[in-house]
């Protein structure tokens, strides 16, 4: 299996409401990040959360890590149209290689 | 803010030619990595370099492939005899030990 699995694999929402993505690994980890893509093009950091966080903020995210279920979440409120891309979460176990989960696609309608 | 740069931004190159795909990692970093993604596809791991050697590579990091960081700055990824299914955007990324890994905007490799 992956060490990275997002679900759902794919979200449509309305302009205004929030989004709510998951994460899920297998191995112990350092770091998870979370990336936003945009069709074609490169990724975009967008927050990472340590091993020892429960919780961070960023504007309008909220990253959630839980390491006893090995579990994130990824909380986008009051989505924009602007939001519509992929987000992948992203784990690793220090200096070693990131692991890139499947990723998320979601659609915000306006 | 420090970051990594890609260059160049896309490529196009025909079937059977070399690239060299070129990345200019944070100054202070110590650990540097390539990805590729292939279209519609996860970001995938190819290759791990530290102290001047290739640390950790994944299956899809053959022959055709080959790592370089020839003068203290730059960190190059050549591909030889390209192939169509080589065509993917390409990512490089660096680290400074237990810090986490900075990636640059990508290289987007197409093959004709």
């Amino acid at each position: 299996s992956q060490q990275g699995e997002e679900d759902p694999q794919a979200l449509s929402i309305q302009e205004g409401e929030n989004a709510t993505m998951n994460c899920s690994y297998k191995t112990s980890i350092n770091n998870l990040q979370w990336y936003r893509q945009n069709s074609g093009r490169g990724l975009v950091h967008l927050i990472l959360i340590r091993s020892n966080e429960r919780e961070k903020h960023s504007g309008r995210l909220r990253v959630t890590l839980d390491t006893s279920k090995k579990s994130s979440s990824l909380l986008i409120t009051a989505s924009r149209a602007a939001d519509t891309a992929s987000y992948f979460c992203a784990t690793d176990a220090g200096y070693q290689k990131v692991t890139f989960g499947t990723g998320t696609k979601l659609q915000v309608i306006p | 803010e420090p970051e990594v740069t890609q260059t160049p931004s896309h490529q196009v190159t025909q079937m059977g030619q070399e690239v060299i795909l070129r990345c200019v990692p944070i100054s202070n970093h110590l650990y540097f990595y390539w990805y590729r993604q292939i279209l519609g596809q996860k970001v995938e791991f190819l290759v791990s370099f530290y102290n001047n050697e290739i640390s950790e590579k994944s299956e899809i990091f053959d022959d055709q492939f080959s790592v370089e960081r020839p003068d203290g700055s730059n960190f190059t990824l050549k591909i030889r005899s390209t192939k169509l299914e080589d065509s993917a955007m390409y990512f490089c990324a660096s680290g400074g030990g237990n810090t986490e890994a900075f990636f640059g905007q990508g290289t987007r490799l197409t093959v004709v």
